[in-house]
């Protein structure tokens, strides 16, 4: 069965900080797709990246940096220089065919 | 206008009785999901229709049955829940069919109580 696991429960940071959330995945299947979302405190999820398993070319937008390693079966996630709005829960997730997994999510809180 | 619109944001019910969460998308894809989040809990995929029909259902209990009239408009019914469905039950859509692995863009979600 697929699983995705976000060790991170809670993370705090000071404006300006970089920060790393991680996340590892299991799959059996070679044919897969990752992805993270945020969760602000509205509630909606909104989606940040989507990559396939047969593409690890780490990729950056803006301040967002994502480094995926099949090696390793991770694919953590980077915000450069954090703001106060990068506060959220972030969930990675697993998806196959027809299922999608998530992880429990990481809180990250970003103090001023 | 908001890409996933659901209503109502927040729904108390008593166990016996019976409501409808209403999710409608605005983006033109032709498949849509049900989630529930509890604090206990990862997020649970809960089902999938593609093109109006149900893809998946991940052993979810017959208290709860969705309904997906067209690519646009999904329900999900609620009867005799119990305390422990209390929960943010979440609707996505995505651009393509197949499952869910394409992004998936979700609404503000219904906040639900079961008393």
């Amino acid at each position: 069965a697929q699983k995705v696991t976000q060790a991170q429960t809670e993370i705090s940071v000071v404006e300006k900080e970089d920060v790393t959330l991680d996340c590892v995945y299991e799959t059996r299947d070679t044919t897969y797709y990752l992805f993270w979302y945020k969760q602000p405190p509205s509630g909606e999820l909104v989606f940040l990246i989507r990559r396939n398993s047969f593409d690890e070319q780490n990729e950056i937008s803006g301040r967002y940096s994502w480094n995926f390693q099949k090696s390793t079966s991770s694919f953590n996630f980077t915000i450069t220089a954090s703001q106060v709005v990068d506060s959220a829960v972030y969930f990675c997730a697993l998806s196959e065919m027809n299922d999608m997994r998530f992880g429990a999510g990481t809180r990250l809180t970003v103090k001023p | 206008e908001t890409g996933v619109t659901q209503t109502p944001r927040h729904l108390v019910m008593g166990m016996t009785n019976k409501k409808s969460l209403k999710c409608e998308q605005h983006l033109g894809h032709n498949a849509m999901y049900w989630y529930k989040q509890s604090a206990k809990k990862p997020l649970e995929l809960m089902f999938v229709y593609s093109l109006e029909e149900r893809v998946e259902n991940n052993s979810v209990p017959s208290r709860f049955s969705p309904e997906c009239p067209n690519s646009s408009h999904l329900f999900l019914h609620l009867h005799t829940l119990q305390p422990e469905d209390s929960a943010l039950y979440l609707c996505a859509s995505s651009l393509r069919t197949g499952g869910p692995t394409y992004e998936q863009y979700f609404g503000p979600g219904t906040r639900l109580t079961v008393t």
